[in-house]
């Protein structure tokens, strides 16, 4: 069985500080993928993020970054010098390689006030 | 850019009544979900479907069946509705397997009086 941890229920920050959204995922495969997905209040959820349990390189896209570890199971996401526009619920998701069902965390909402 | 539209972005029905909610995608992708959101849950798959007329359940199907006559529909019935599935309901469709993202609609709100 899968599972996706996101122990931050809610943080909030004012703008241009940074932050960091935790996940800690739990899976017997030995191949799998890893996603982030931000659902801003207009309720779509956005995919910003895939991983692969192979590749443990950090991502960098503009003030995002992800920190993947795999010895201690964790995908982490961090918002530099967030903004206003990074308020939303963000969600950290697994699947198996050859899987189609993906396995959600509960989300994180933040909170960044001007 | 994939489009997944959710029929109704706000529903509000009440205890008993048969609830469709319909979804429909524009790219050919051979996988479709459905999804409930609730506080604190995450998103949890209700059921998905591989290809027209196919179906899997997933982690929590009871009080809900699915429909797909057609690759490009998908479709979650609420038999009787109830208050407890008064809930966000996220629509998600994907290409192949594994490394694909899935891509979501904008959710349909359902209020169960």
């Amino acid at each position: 069985a899968q599972k996706v941890t996101q122990a931050q229920t809610e943080i909030s920050v004012v703008e241009k500080e940074d932050v960091t959204l935790d996940c800690v995922y739990e899976t017997r495969d030995t191949t799998y993928y890893l996603f982030w997905y931000k659902q801003p209040p207009s309720g779509e959820l956005v995919f910003l993020i895939r991983r692969n349990s192979f590749d443990e390189q950090n991502e960098i896209s503009g003030r995002y970054s992800w920190n993947f570890q795999k010895s201690t199971s964790s995908f982490n996401f961090t918002i530099t010098a967030s903004q206003v526009v990074d308020s939303a619920v963000y969600f950290c998701a697994l699947t198996p390689n050859a899987g189609n069902m993906l396995t959600f965390g509960g989300g994180t909402r933040l909170m960044v006030k001007p | 850019d994939v489009k997944v539209t959710q029929s109704s972005r706000y529903l509000v029905k009440r205890t008993g009544e048969k609830v469709f909610l319909e979804c429909v995608q524009d790219m050919d992708h051979e996988n479709m979900f459905w999804y409930r959101q609730d506080p604190g849950l995450g998103l949890r798959l209700i059921y998905f479907s591989y290809d027209v007329k196919m179906k899997e359940k997933g982690d929590i199907p009871e009080g809900y069946s699915v429909s797909r006559e057609k690759k490009e529909r998908f479709s979650l019935i609420l038999e009787s509705a109830s208050t407890n599935q008064t809930s966000m309901y996220l629509c998600a469709t994907k290409s192949g397997q594994g490394r694909q993202p899935q891509h979501f609609g904008d959710g349909t709100r359902l209020s169960i009086l």
